[in-house]
């Protein structure tokens, strides 16, 4: 069965600095993979997907994540964080009949 | 395009009384998804709908829940009756195909 595994349940990053939040995935075949951010008291919103092609994929906001098929990864990377990204971050990796099996997510802190 | 539109926004109920909740998804998006967020377990998959045909309701927690997509614009996420541990904030969810899913803002459910 599909599986996502956020190892950072916490993050703290400097304004300015950069980001890389992990994702690791366990998935068959080729996988279909999506970051996606919530802030407080909102939705969840879709930051980028991976389904095929170039394995650098650019995102809203200045993001981008990097599929790496060897390490069963796709890191969402900022390279200057504003204090408005912070959130909580989810990686989902989708299943059979459109499903997402989503990780517990990442909470993003911005200090100034 | 307005996005997933979810109302009530908010609601407050007591023990006992019966909760609707709403969904539009975008038009033109084949798959239908409630989803339940709490801190205790996280977001978890109630139940998906494609085509209008529920497809998977093995998340739904117990009889007490009932969701309907009498057609491709509307469905409902019903709880009869509410308990106090129903409290959390739930998601509706569309996507076109290819696991992609666009999220409503959610509906927070308080049951006192």
């Amino acid at each position: 069965a599909q599986s996502v595994t956020q190892p950072d349940i916490h993050i703290t990053v400097s304004e300015g600095a950069s980001l890389e939040l992990r994702c690791n995935y366990s998935y068959g075949a080729t996988p279909y993979l999506f970051w996606y951010v919530q802030s407080p008291g909102q939705g969840l919103q879709l930051l980028l997907k991976y389904f095929s092609g170039d394995t650098l994929v650019q995102g809203i906001k200045g993001f981008e994540a990097e599929f790496k098929r060897s390490q069963s990864s796709f890191n969402l990377r900022k390279p200057s964080v504003h204090w408005s990204d912070a959130a909580e971050y989810f990686c989902a990796v989708g299943a059979q009949g459109n499903k997402l099996v989503f990780g517990a997510g990442t909470i993003l802190r911005v200090k100034s | 395009d307005a996005g997933v539109i979810q109302s009530p926004r908010h609601e407050v109920t007591e023990m006992g009384q019966e909760v609707t909740l709403r969904c539009k998804p975008i038009s033109g998006h084949n798959s239908l998804f409630w989803y339940r967020q709490t801190m205790m377990r996280g977001l978890e998959l109630l139940i998906y709908f494609n085509n209008n045909v529920p497809i998977d309701d093995s998340g739904m927690p117990e009889d007490r829940f009932s969701a309907k997509m009498p057609n491709a614009s509307f469905s409902t996420l019903k709880i009869q009756p509410s308990e106090p541990r129903d409290s959390a904030v739930y998601f509706c969810a569309s996507g076109p195909d290819y696991n992609e899913q666009f999220f409503g803002p959610g509906t927070r459910l308080t049951v006192l």
